[in-house]
């Protein structure tokens, strides 16, 4: 299975800000996932995203509010903008390595605040 | 849209008992996997289901896919304080092949 690495793990951020969360993959994968889990919920997913392409999002969630980057095959960032309390969660990328059995993996999370 | 409906939402169980939580679709699933996320963690793959009436098991834990490919069950036997946690099924639709994720089941286990 891939491994990833997503940063920050947490933050505080005031609201009318903008938050950047990065996603680096050690294997090259075709699609990556952001998945945003409000406290004690399910994981809703917000767009998948492809390498030289546009993101795509799911309803209920648009490209000016998460913009998303997918530089290469290895990373990915998705951005909180003009932050609200009601954006407090935590938000998580995950990619399917296509053809194996293990899954989609996680990475470890973020958990945002906006206060 | 594609729903994926779970239940129960909370279980507490004595240590040593069974638990056992299920998973309904609105629509065809092309397969289901299971997912574990400890209080804090991320969500951890445990299994996927591919075939139509498919039971496949991991030491204490069963997972059955329905003949419809439309519902899926996770059953403990004899729950350890180790197996706490929420446990997630998703479904990939045949016809979008998103991962969507049901709410989850969320399990307490009393020593």
């Amino acid at each position: 299975s891939a491994v990833i690495s997503q940063k920050p793990s947490r933050d505080i951020c005031q609201r009318g800000t903008s938050l950047t969360i990065q996603c680096q993959v050690d294997s090259q994968v075709t699609m990556m996932f952001w998945y945003r889990q409000q406290p004690g919920q399910s994981l809703t997913l917000i767009a998948t995203a492809n390498q030289g392409s546009e993101a795509t999002y799911e309803s209920g969630f648009v490209i000016d509010k998460f913009p998303i980057s997918r530089p290469n095959l290895t990373f990915s960032t998705l951005t909180v903008s003009n932050m609200s309390p009601e954006d407090s969660s935590i938000y998580l990328c995950s990619v399917d390595i296509t053809g194996s059995e293990v899954g989609y993996t996680f990475g470890s999370g973020t958990r945002l605040t906006v206060v | 849209g594609q729903q994926v409906m779970q239940i129960p939402q909370y279980q507490h169980v004595q240590e040593g008992e069974d638990f056992t939580t299920y998973c309904n679709s609105s629509t065809t699933l092309s397969n289901i996997q299971w997912y574990k996320q400890r209080p804090g963690g991320h969500p951890v793959f445990l299994i996927q289901l591919v075939k139509s009436g498919e039971v496949k098991k991991q030491k204490r834990l069963t997972f059955q896919f329905g003949e419809a490919k439309k519902n899926s069950s996770l059953h403990i036997t004899a729950t350890q304080t180790t197996d706490v946690g929420t446990y997630f099924c998703a479904g990939i639709a045949s016809n979008t092949g998103k991962l969507i994720f049901g709410q989850g089941t969320t399990l307490q286990v009393k020593p």
